[in-house]
């Protein structure tokens, strides 16, 4: 089946590092995307990264992916207040179907 | 210059009633969704639309009914609403449809409607 399962809740202080992490079942996902969900707010595309590769940065961004061990993680440097928000992982299915399949999301708190 | 937009933001009805929410994207684009998230944020995808036909038809039941007039448009109807149907539903874009191999389409998500059923 497809699970994307991620922790739940991270507190960090302001201008620490933040990892977020996420593991899938999905084998066969080719892109591997993070949204951040603002209270009372859509999904934003913050970053994606193809599964060829390792790592890739963007900015205070980093993807990391593991696809042997299905481990995908984001990790934002010098964390600030504004990045308080739920982090969702969003592998997309593989095959002819373009269907993301959402983790639990983390929310992230900042605190200052 | 909203890419995707949904209406109402809100909207707040007493079980049994049917209601409708719209969703417009001036992107271009091709593919249209909708997901439902609940109250515990779980996100799932509900349908998906391509040029006008559908796609992706997940576990819904069939008070929901999806109705895409043109590209650009994907309209959500629900009948004889339930308290469980009480969530923020999402719709979403994306530029194209693949052609049976692996792509990657960005999905752009509107602002949400919040629907509460009393």
């Amino acid at each position: 089946g497809e699970d994307v399962e991620q922790s739940l809740f991270l507190s960090v202080r302001e201008g620490d590092s933040s990892v977020i992490n996420c593991t899938y079942t999905d084998s066969s996902s080719t892109y591997l995307y993070w949204y951040k969900q603002e209270p009372g707010a859509g999904l934003q595309l913050l970053t994606y990264i193809f599964s060829n590769m390792d790592m890739k940065q963007d900015q205070r961004l980093t993807v990391l992916l593991n696809k042997k061990d299905k481990h995908l993680s984001l990790r934002i440097a010098d964390t600030q207040t504004g990045d308080s928000a739920i982090y969702f992982c969003a592998p997309q299915k593989g095959g002819a179907t373009n269907k993301l399949i959402f983790g639990t999301g983390t929310l992230l708190a900042v605190q200052p | 210059d909203t890419a995707v937009s949904q209406t109402p933001k809100y909207l707040v009805t007493q079980m049994g009633n049917d209601k409708s929410i719209k969703c417009e994207q001036n992107l271009g684009h091709d593919t249209m969704y909708w997901y439902k998230q609940d109250s515990k944020k779980f996100l799932k995808i509900m349908f998906s639309y391509n040029n006008k036909e559908l796609i992706i038809n997940e576990t819904v039941p069939n008070r929901f009914s999806p109705k895409s007039p043109d590209k650009a448009h994907l309209n959500l109807h629900i009948n004889s609403l339930e308290l469980g149907d009480s969530a923020v539903y999402f719709c979403a874009s994306s530029q194209d449809w693949p052609s049976g191999g692996s792509f990657t389409d960005t999905q752009y998500f509107g602002p949400g409607t919040r629907l509460t059923v009393l």
